[in-house]
């Protein structure tokens, strides 16, 4: 059964602070992603990686940065959290093979205070 | 610029009842996904279709594919409470690794 993990269901945080999100998926899958979805926005992609330590920004990464300096693990930072970063952080994975699936975490709910 | 417009964005029926939920693009994908997404939680996937007019079912849910690959819609037969949720449709971007997601159905369902 496929599984993606994120560290924490929900996080709250103050304005200034470092925020880090983990994604950890056990398929072995190649691509990795970070999304946010707000209400009436949809799933905005923040960044992606293809292969372990390659990255690419994707629509909304001003703000954000990422690690994946393993396969199965891809990081979010946040580095100056700040009150509009508040929003659903939703990690996904997919295969470079087969029906190019992508399978999705649990999300995390950032509060910013 | 690949894009996926589904209809309609909202949905109030109540429990029994049919409904159907369509997925639309002006372009051709590879493969298209359904997934159902509940507050709080992240989205599940439902089925992914691959071949144009394929038709795939799981329990009451019926998905197909256009002929031409553009499109797909989501039929539910005697829909239950539990069947409330965001269902979104997402495809494989041509030629990248992203994908393209509509904007979601959200329905929900009565007792």
């Amino acid at each position: 059964d496929v599984k993606v993990t994120q560290s924490s269901r929900y996080l709250v945080k103050r304005t200034g602070e470092k925020v880090f999100l983990e994604c950890v998926q056990d398929m072995d899958h190649e691509n990795m992603f970070w999304y946010r979805q707000d209400p009436g926005l949809g799933l905005r992609l923040i960044y992606f990686s293809y292969d372990v330590k390659m990255k690419e920004k994707g629509d909304i990464p001003e703000g954000y940065s990422v690690s994946r300096e393993k396969k199965e693990r891809f990081s979010l930072i946040l580095e100056s959290a700040s009150t509009n970063q508040t929003s659903m952080y939703l990690c996904a994975s997919s295969s470079r093979r087969g029906q190019e699936t992508q399978y999705f975490g649990p999300g995390t709910r950032l509060l910013v205070l | 610029t690949q894009l996926l417009e589904q209809s309609p964005q909202f949905l109030s029926i109540q429990e029994g009842e049919n409904l159907t939920v369509y997925c639309n693009s002006s372009s051709v994908f590879s493969s298209l996904q359904w997934y159902r997404q509940e507050p709080g939680e992240g989205p599940v996937l439902l089925v992914t279709v691959v071949t144009g007019g394929e038709v795939k079912k799981l329990k009451r849910l019926t998905f197909q594919f256009g002929d031409a690959r553009k499109d797909s819609s989501l039929h539910i037969t005697a829909a239950q409470p539990g069947d409330t949720g965001l269902y979104l449709c997402a495809g494989p971007h041509s030629g990248t690794y992203k994908y393209i997601f509509g904007t979601g159905t959200r329905l929900k369902v009565l007792a």
